[in-house]
């Protein structure tokens, strides 16, 4: 299907273990993003991506890790799962410049128990 | 980290009623100002991508304006209806940036 999507939906796992989320799109979208979503603090940038093999860190990088070797995917890895780390993390990606909108996945809701 | 202020946090709209709130963002090195429509349990969606002082959009019975020169955007909602009902976030990128800094939303809950 076309569009942009995240698997797992829900991930419920132990702290201190690493854990993967992906993300797919399905537009060649230049851009891509990973945000989670915290109570007091909304949307936060993780890291983002401006092309295959390019990233960077947004506004909370620690303790996560990414990678971009396709154009289409953008997978995020907690290294060491801990339980600040609970939280829905959305992936959103972006055709260009600042000027274009970003379109988001649908979540996924990470619990670290 | 920009300093994006959104006001009110939350507000409560009679059905039928008009409504409109605040985006605040620093006036420097302005690019362009993105507003989000986020329904509880969905994903956040582009409403608008704003870039000229002056500028408005409109989608429906929502619209929006821009003044990059002091650093503010509204959004308004003509004759709010229950499927309103969303948190709406604003988000400004700094020229030659390409992240976008979310601010925390306003909540809108329109009242039947």
């Amino acid at each position: 299907d076309a569009g942009i999507t995240q698997s797992p939906r829900y991930k419920i796992t132990e702290t201190g273990r690493q854990v993967t989320l992906m993300c797919h799109q399905t537009w060649s979208h230049s851009y891509m993003f990973w945000y989670r979503q915290d109570l007091g603090h909304g949307l936060r940038l993780i890291y983002y991506s401006a092309a295959a093999d390019i990233t960077d860190k947004g506004e909370v990088p620690d303790g996560y890790v990414v990678s971009r070797s396709k154009t289409e995917n953008f997978p995020l890895t907690l290294e060491s799962a801990t339980r600040s780390q609970t939280s829905v993390y959305f992936c959103a990606s972006r055709a260009g410049t600042s000027g274009y909108e970003q379109y988001f996945g649908p979540g996924t809701r990470l619990t670290v128990t | 980290i920009l300093n994006v202020e959104q006001s009110p946090q939350s507000l409560h709209v009679q059905e039928g009623d008009s409504t409109n709130f605040t985006c605040s963002f620093p006036s420097s090195n302005f690019y362009a100002l993105h507003w989000y429509r986020w329904e509880t349990a969905k994903s956040p969606e582009a409403l608008f991508v704003m870039t000229l002082n002056g500028d408005e959009k409109k989608k429906g019975r929502i619209s929006a304006t821009l003044n990059t020169k002091e650093g503010y955007s509204y959004l308004y909602i003509k004759g709010s209806q229950p499927e309103d009902s969303a948190t709406y976030l604003c988000a400004p990128i700094k020229a030659a940036g390409n992240k976008l800094t979310f601010g925390g939303g306003t909540r809108v809950l329109v009242k039947p």
